[in-house]
């Protein structure tokens, strides 16, 4: 079965202090990864795609990293904008195409 | 501009009801998805399609049904055998071996 597991909860920063957030994942063969954005009350907004071991995306302060067991979003020097929930997911080979399983999140906040 | 609609914003269900839910999608994706999302949780599967007239059921379709009869629309009723259905209900859709669209949610309540 697969499983995503997402840390910390919940991360609390104040503007402009680096970190990471982590997602571990357990799959038989992965077809992806993927980073979503959640405002509160709103649907969850696309971010990246990861698709193998060593592979880097960007966008604007933010860069996910993937390795065969995990994955990374950092957020270098963090605005009051970028507090949200932040989700990972991953679609394995050997179900369905396009069906993914989600981690539960982290919730970041970004204190001016 | 493209998008994934999702309607009523908010939904109320009595004990015993029957609702559905609205997804409509103008994106031209095949796939397409209801999750549903309860309180500091991720999203759980719920039925999910990838050609008009034919569905699958996700990991909790228990208490819920669909129907794909158009390739835009996915359209989710709640039945009065889904025993807590109080939730915050995500319709997507996508195209391939690519990241999700998502609706802008249905927030569901029973009184």
């Amino acid at each position: 079965e697969d499983q995503v597991t997402q840390s910390p909860e919940a991360l609390r920063l104040q503007e402009g202090e680096s970190s990471s957030l982590n997602c571990s994942y357990t799959v038989s063969g992965l077809r992806g990864l993927f980073w979503y954005r959640q405002d509160p009350g709103k649907g969850p907004e696309f971010l990246f795609t990861l698709y193998s071991a060593g592979e880097e995306k960007e966008k604007e302060r933010l860069k996910a990293t993937l390795t065969k067991k995990e994955s990374f979003l950092h957020i270098t020097a963090p605005k009051p904008e970028d507090s949200a929930t932040y989700l990972c997911a991953v679609q394995d080979v050997n179900t369905n195409a396009g069906k993914s399983t989600f981690g539960d999140g982290t919730t970041l906040t970004v204190k001016p | 501009d493209g998008g994934i609609t999702q309607s009523p914003k908010y939904l109320f269900r009595k004990e015993g009801q029957n609702v559905t839910l609205s997804c409509e999608q103008n994106l031209n994706h095949d796939a397409m998805y209801w999750y549903r999302q309860d309180p500091g949780q991720g999203l759980r599967l719920i039925y999910y399609s990838q050609i008009v007239n034919d569905f699958q059921k996700g990991d909790i379709a228990e208490g819920y049904s669909v129907s794909r009869e158009k390739k835009e629309s996915f359209p989710l009723t709640v039945t009065s055998a889904q025993k807590n259905p109080t939730a915050f209900y995500l319709c997507a859709s996508s195209a391939g071996n690519r990241g999700y669209t998502f609706g802008s949610g249905t927030r569901l309540t029973v009184v």
